[in-house]
């Protein structure tokens, strides 16, 4: 499972209040990526980062900061939370090994604005 | 725009026979091709993946064929089991700014 933690595992908020999603990793993977899993729209990515205080922005990045301190933590932060962004959240990292490519995702974050 | 497209929603499958999900794409740049399975409350779990320079890769029971000239791959489980039932994510990799990009998914039923 490439040593990925998300916390909290579940969170319940109100309109308009800030909220920060954390993913964690142990194997120093240069690599990591938000994403948010809606129905009827698969997997779509937030924001990526490719090193420390290198990220960038995804598919559907409005609303949503993200950074990264360290090679193993990636904060993905509501400024001020909507009803739009009740969703699953997955922290995701890639790595390639002998021309394979893999991505490793974490167990997610169920995300509830009232 | 989708750039990575499943257009069956679901299938259901006799335990023992082939399952074949399919996956679209857009993209002819794309360098990587990846399967996952989802059940659910639990993160994507990562399948198999094919480099675009080659037309299938196997592992165990999961086969992955990509037809490059129809953008098209495919995800062949043989023997289907039930306890593939799962919802499967077909996924493209870009070099250009190394990002994933999904398809909807396929929710897989496999009878017993």
């Amino acid at each position: 499972d490439a040593g990925i933690t998300q916390s909290p595992r579940h969170k319940v908020t109100e309109t308009g209040t800030p909220v920060t999603l954390r993913c964690h990793q142990t194997e120093n993977h240069r690599y990591m990526y938000w994403y948010r899993q809606d129905p009827g729209h698969g997997l779509r990515l937030i924001h990526y980062s490719y090193g420390v205080k290198d990220t960038d922005k995804g598919e559907v990045s409005d609303g949503y900061s993200v950074s990264r301190s360290k090679t193993e933590d990636f904060l993905l932060t509501l400024e001020s939370a909507t009803s739009s962004q009740t969703s699953v959240y997955f922290c995701a990292i890639s790595e390639r090994s002998s021309s394979v490519l893999l991505e490793f995702f974490g167990p997610g974050t169920r995300l509830t604005v009232l | 725009d989708q750039q990575v497209k499943q257009n069956s929603p679901s299938l259901s499958v006799q335990e023992g026979r082939i399952s074949i999900l399919n996956c679209d794409y857009t993209n002819s740049m794309f360098d990587y091709f990846l399967w996952y399975k989802k059940y659910p409350a639990e993160g994507p779990t990562f399948l198999i993946s094919i480099s675009s320079i080659k037309d299938k890769n196997e592992d165990g029971r999961f086969t992955v064929f990509l037809n490059k000239s129809a953008k098209h791959l495919s995800l062949h489980i043989v023997p289907s089991q039930p306890g593939d039932s799962a919802v499967y994510f077909c996924a493209a990799h870009s070099n250009t700014g190394n990002q994933f990009y999904f398809g909807t998914g396929t929710s897989l039923t496999v009878i017993p």
